[in-house]
Order: C-alpha cells, then sequence, then structure tokens
C-alpha cells in the first residue's frame, strides 16, 4: 500500500539557517509527489510538484526538492528560511496513477518553527 | 478564473445535527475530491466524485456521511448526527476531466472548519 512517512514531527530553525524537511514514500511505480504548506487556520497551498524529469524541482518561496528513487526519498529545501515560513509541510505522494483519480496519501506533517 | 470555493469557512453545529458542507469546483473542473484533517493527525482522503457518479469513496465512513457532485451546483458532503470526533477540517480539491494525470494536480479550496459542540 502507499504511504508517506516525514520523520520529523517538530523542526526549530534559525531565521536565515538552511532548512532540510525529510519526506521519505512508499509506492510501486512511478511515484508523483507534492509537498504543501499549512498556515494555521488556513488552506493547503502548493509548493512545488515531481511528475518527471528533471529530479530537481524548484517551487514557490524559494524552496526545492529533490525526488531520489533510490531512496524513496522527496526532501524539501530551502537555503535560507525566514520567519514567515514558519507553518505546517507536507509532503503527498498521489495514490493511484491509473485512470483519472488523483487523490493524494499524506504524510503526517512537520510543524515549522523559525527563531529570529 | 476564481479557485476551488468552500463554504461556509467555519461551521458549527450541536450533536445530533447535520453539516452539510459545499466545495464548488474551479471553472472547467469535473472531479472533486474531500479531505479531512483532524487535530493532531494528516490529512485524509474520504471521496472522488465526478458529475452525478462517485468513483473512490475507500475513505468515506461507513455510516452518517455522503457526498454527492450533482450536474448542477456544488459538491456536498454531507454528515448526519454529528458527534464531537467529526470535529475536523474538510478540505475540497478540484480536477479537469481532460489532461494526463501525469502532468497535472488537483487545486484545493480554503476547508471548512466543523466544531460539533
Amino acid at each position: 500500500a502507499q504511504s508517506v512517512t516525514q520523520p520529523d514531527i517538530h523542526i526549530t530553525v534559525s531565521e536565515g539557517a538552511s532548512l532540510e524537511l525529510r519526506c521519505n514514500y512508499s509506492y510501486g511505480a512511478t511515484p508523483y509527489l507534492f509537498w504543501y504548506v499549512q498556515s494555521p487556520g488556513q488552506g493547503l497551498q502548493l509548493l512545488l510538484k515531481y511528475f518527471s524529469g528533471d529530479t530537481l524541482v524548484q517551487g514557490i518561496k524559494g524552496f526545492e526538492a529533490e525526488f531520489k528513487r533510490s531512496q524513496s526519498s522527496f526532501n524539501l529545501r530551502k537555503p535560507s528560511v525566514h520567519w514567515s515560513d514558519a507553518a505546517e509541510y507536507f509532503c503527498a505522494v498521489q495514490g493511484d496513477n491509473a485512470g483519472n483519480n488523483r487523490k493524494l496519501i499524506w504524510g503526517l506533517g512537520t510543524s515549522l518553527a523559525v527563531n529570529p | 478564473n476564481a479557485g476551488v470555493m468552500q463554504n461556509p469557512r467555519h461551521l458549527v453545529r450541536r450533536r445530533g445535527q447535520e453539516a452539510r458542507l459545499r466545495c464548488s469546483p474551479m471553472k472547467g473542473h469535473s472531479h472533486v475530491y474531500w479531505y479531512r484533517q483532524l487535530p493532531e493527525e494528516g490529512l485524509k482522503f474520504m471521496v472522488y466524485l465526478q458529475k452525478e457518479n462517485i468513483i473512490d469513496e475507500s475513505g468515506m465512513p461507513k455510516e452518517r456521511f455522503s457526498a454527492e457532485f450533482p450536474k448542477e451546483g456544488p459538491s456536498i458532503l454531507r454528515i448526519q448526527q454529528v458527534v464531537r470526533g467529526d470535529s475536523a477540517a474538510y478540505f475540497c480539491a478540484s480536477s479537469p476531466g481532460q489532461g494526463a494525470v501525469s502532468n497535472t494536480e488537483a487545486f484545493f479550496g480554503q476547508g471548512t472548519r466543523l466544531t460539533v459542540v
């Protein structure tokens, strides 16, 4: 069965420091992978996605992620964190690439706190 | 082009009442997905609908929950006889009917936060 693991429940970094959020997936076929961000009480904003091609994908707000098939990972990175990046981050895999079903299987999220 | 619209944004219901959550997909989208986000838990897929059809309801609780997406109008997620455990954020997403699943994603609404008192 498909699954997504985000090993870090909570991470705290200092403003200006680099960031890496981990995501591991379990999926039998070529995965379609996503990172979303959610601020408190808000909706879900897509940061970036991987469907195929270049394994290093660029997203909004200066985020990037690298797909590594050998490690079943899709880690999110940012070279310099801003205080406004404090939020909950979710990794997801598209659960069924047959037909037209785009349902997502989600990790439990990583809560990011940023120290001034 | 308006995004996915969900209403209400916040909904308070007493135990035993019915909750009706509405989702208007993006223009041109004919597929809708519902997800639930329980406190301290991640997001869980509930149901996938196309116009007038339920395609995948593998995540729907067996009782009290139902969803529809009529030919005209928004998709509705209905929860009958709500209990405190139904308190959660409910998100809707939509996707186009055409286009390869390998290069188009679903777009999310802002969610409805249901509180059962």
